[in-house]
């Protein structure tokens, strides 16, 4: 499996402008989790879906941002429009919700997005 | 308040030290304990998994929970250059939604 794929690796935006930020998750996952990461702030959970359906939103920092998973292999993250404070790495990650012993969070690789 | 508070560092440690971080937390209600480990430019990975209180040793790693007191720690043994990286806590109470301490930056020198 190739794991948890997110792209871009890195954006780099001026601000006011529509960002979207893609995930795949890895098959077979039924959760998936959008994480944003800052030194300020550390790794905060955003939002998490259930088998494609949002489950709690209460990360999202406010309006201008919006995520959606239309289906089981794919998940957006957008922010419009977007302002120097959002820059951060943004994370995607999947679990396995059948086995509860097994706590792995599976995470892409990021990311790094820059408002200017 | 935080939900978990983790002191971000850094810290600096020749090798072969023994290594100790903590994490305290508010909530009563989390019961599966982890750390993680991030390397530069990488997304987290699972390091070790503890399940309410108790310990849990593997290999060089012991990880402790103390849920009367609200403190998890991470201990490394035999510290190597290789561990030098940013170990992150993690908990979560019942459900799925897992709450992320802010890291403690770790350097191991040769």
């Amino acid at each position: 499996d190739a794991g948890v794929i997110q792209s871009p690796r890195h954006e780099v935006t001026e601000m006011g402008q529509e960002v979207t930020l893609r995930c795949k998750p890895i098959s077979g996952h039924d959760y998936l989790f959008w994480y944003r990461q800052t030194m300020m702030r550390g790794l905060e959970l955003l939002i998490y879906f259930n088998n494609n359906v949002p489950i709690d939103d209460s990360g999202m920092p406010e309006d201008r941002f919006s995520a959606k998973m239309p289906n089981a292999s794919f998940s957006t993250l957008k922010i419009q429009p977007s302002e120097p404070r959002d820059s951060a790495v943004y994370f995607c990650a999947s679990r396995s919700g059948k086995a509860l012993t097994n706590e792995k969070l599976f995470f892409g690789s990021g990311t790094q997005l820059s408002v200017l | 308040q935080k939900e978990v508070e983790q002191d971000p560092g850094p810290l600096s440690v020749p090798e072969g030290a023994i290594v100790s971080l903590n994490c305290t937390y508010s909530n009563s209600a989390f019961q599966y304990f982890m750390w993680y480990r991030q390397y530069s430019r990488k997304g987290p990975e699972l390091l070790m998994y503890t399940y309410s209180s108790g310990n849990k040793e593997d290999g060089r790693f012991t990880a402790q929970v103390d849920k009367s007191s609200k403190y998890i720690s991470l201990f490394i043994r035999d510290s190597q250059p290789s561990d030098s990286a940013t170990y992150l806590c993690a908990m979560r109470a019942g459900g799925f939604k897992t709450i992320f301490g802010a890291g403690t930056r770790l350097f191991v020198k040769a």
